[in-house]
């Protein structure tokens, strides 16, 4: 079985400082990995995802994340945030021989403050 | 082009009553999931079509969830003589099928149990 963490449920952070999201995993085989963003009063958004090649990958709205096998993490970063980047962000796996179900994190609620 | 549409947005109803919720996904997604949201506890996977295969049902908590998904398009969701506990966002996503496809996400019906 699989299973993600979110250590941070919440948090807060000024307009133009850099962010980390954390986001560790359990698994006992090899999974593709997901960052979904859900924006005040939207639905979930694909933000970014590694399935395989380079473990950086890239948003285009200027998040990355680095998927690092030995530390079973896939944390989300960006260099400097906006007011525009409040939401609600879950991190999911899904096992590679069955990639018909997400399984996700509890969330971490990112607050932005100008 | 339309995205996945979910009804009703928002349903209030009395425990031990049946509520059908509904899931129009994007035309020509072979594949259809089902979540709830609960507070506090992230997503949690309920129940998976792809095409015309059995359903994956492992996710469904109890035997008073059913759902089923008609002419491979819409799908209905229903729980029987429900209880406060199921209380939650219920959220549809579609994709193009498994092997890590981006999940699109409705904007989920809100179930209050009363």
């Amino acid at each position: 079985a699989q299973s993600v963490t979110q250590l941070d449920s919440q948090v807060p952070v000024f307009e133009e400082a850099p962010v980390e999201l954390r986001c560790n995993y359990s698994s006992s085989v090899s999974v593709y990995l997901f960052w979904y963003v859900q924006y005040p009063n939207q639905g979930l958004q694909l933000l970014l995802k590694y399935l395989s090649g380079s473990t950086l990958v890239e948003s285009i709205n200027g998040f990355e994340a680095e998927f690092n096998k030995s530390q079973t993490s896939f944390h989300l970063r960006k260099p400097s945030v906006h007011i525009s980047d409040t939401a609600e962000y879950f991190c999911a796996v899904t096992p590679l021989y069955n990639t018909d179900k997400l399984i996700f994190g509890t969330g971490t609620r990112l607050q932005v403050f100008p | 082009g339309a995205g996945v549409s979910q009804s009703p947005s928002n349903k209030v109803t009395e425990k031990g009553k049946d509520v059908e919720l509904r899931c129009d996904p994007i035309s020509g997604h072979t594949a259809l999931y089902w979540y709830r949201q609960s507070l506090g506890q992230g997503l949690e996977f309920l129940i998976y079509f792809q095409g015309n295969s059995a359903p994956d049902k492992s996710g469904l908590p109890s035997d008073r969830f059913s759902a089923e998904r008609t002419g491979g398009s819409v799908s209905t969701l229903t729980i029987q003589r429900t209880q406060q506990e199921d209380s939650a966002v219920y959220l549809c996503a579609s994709s193009l099928g498994s092997g890590g496809h981006e999940q699109y996400f409705g904007p989920g019906t809100r179930l209050t149990v009363t």
